[in-house]
């Protein structure tokens, strides 16, 4: 079955500006959960969606943010962008997290270069 | 707070040597991850071990999970090139994954 999906795989933007990336998971599966890795910090938990409904967030300012539709795909905002939000962000799917030895799976990323 | 300590932090070895990485933490986990991440591309999964002292094997990766879940380790037995990439292991608790600091390891050829 297809991987997790997500758009656009690489993107520039300018300082202030905001940005939409889009994550499509596994068929089936219904947790999305996203992350922002860069060298310095390594994979850090930005939010993740059950059903709709955020479920729990990681410790990152307001200007990130994301939603879940009915069909379980994801989007994550980031407004007001600045230098330091240049990153890889990783979405990721699974049934559910909270199953006891459940898995998550990870699409390619999406690399934003802020400028 | 980095729940899981990865080590070492970076290993280059040549082609034939084995190796092993650790995954450390003062928490238990219901699961754990082994993880493989390329430049530019997303981790990809190696592994889910969900027993204590459980031990998987995957070719030439061995993994092995602690008998108190707190822990795991992954040995790599005659490392090729093509297992050259950053390491990651990830403990499952609640909603929430936790990831390690990862083990970039270089293959030399």
């Amino acid at each position: 079955k297809a991987g997790v999906t997500q758009t656009p795989r690489y993107l520039i933007k300018t300082r202030g500006q905001q940005v939409t990336l889009s994550c499509s998971p596994i068929s089936g599966h219904r947790s999305v959960s996203w992350y922002q890795q860069t060298p310095g910090q390594g994979l850090q938990f930005l939010f993740e969606y059950f059903s709709e409904t955020q479920r729990n967030k990681g410790n990152f300012p307001g200007r990130f943010s994301g939603r879940q539709f009915s069909n379980s795909r994801s989007e994550m905002n980031v407004s007001t962008l600045e230098l330091g939000d240049s990153a890889l962000y990783l979405c990721a799917s699974s049934s559910d997290l909270r199953s006891s030895g459940n898995t998550i799976y990870f699409g390619e990323g999406s690399w934003l270069t802020v400028v | 707070t980095q729940l899981l300590e990865q080590s070492p932090q970076f290993l280059s070895i040549q082609e034939g040597e084995n190796l092993t990485v650790y995954c450390n933490s003062s928490s238990v986990f219901s699961s754990l991850q082994w993880y493989r991440q390329e430049p530019g591309e997303g981790p990809v999964l190696l592994v889910t071990v969900v027993t204590g002292g459980e031990v998987k094997k995957l070719k030439r990766l061995t993994f092995q999970f602690g008998d108190a879940r707190k822990d795991s380790s992954l040995h790599i037995t005659a490392a090729q090139p093509g297992d050259t990439g950053l390491y990651l292991c990830a403990g499952g608790s609640g909603n929430q994954f936790y990831f390690g600091t990862g083990t970039s390891l270089t293959v030399i050829p």
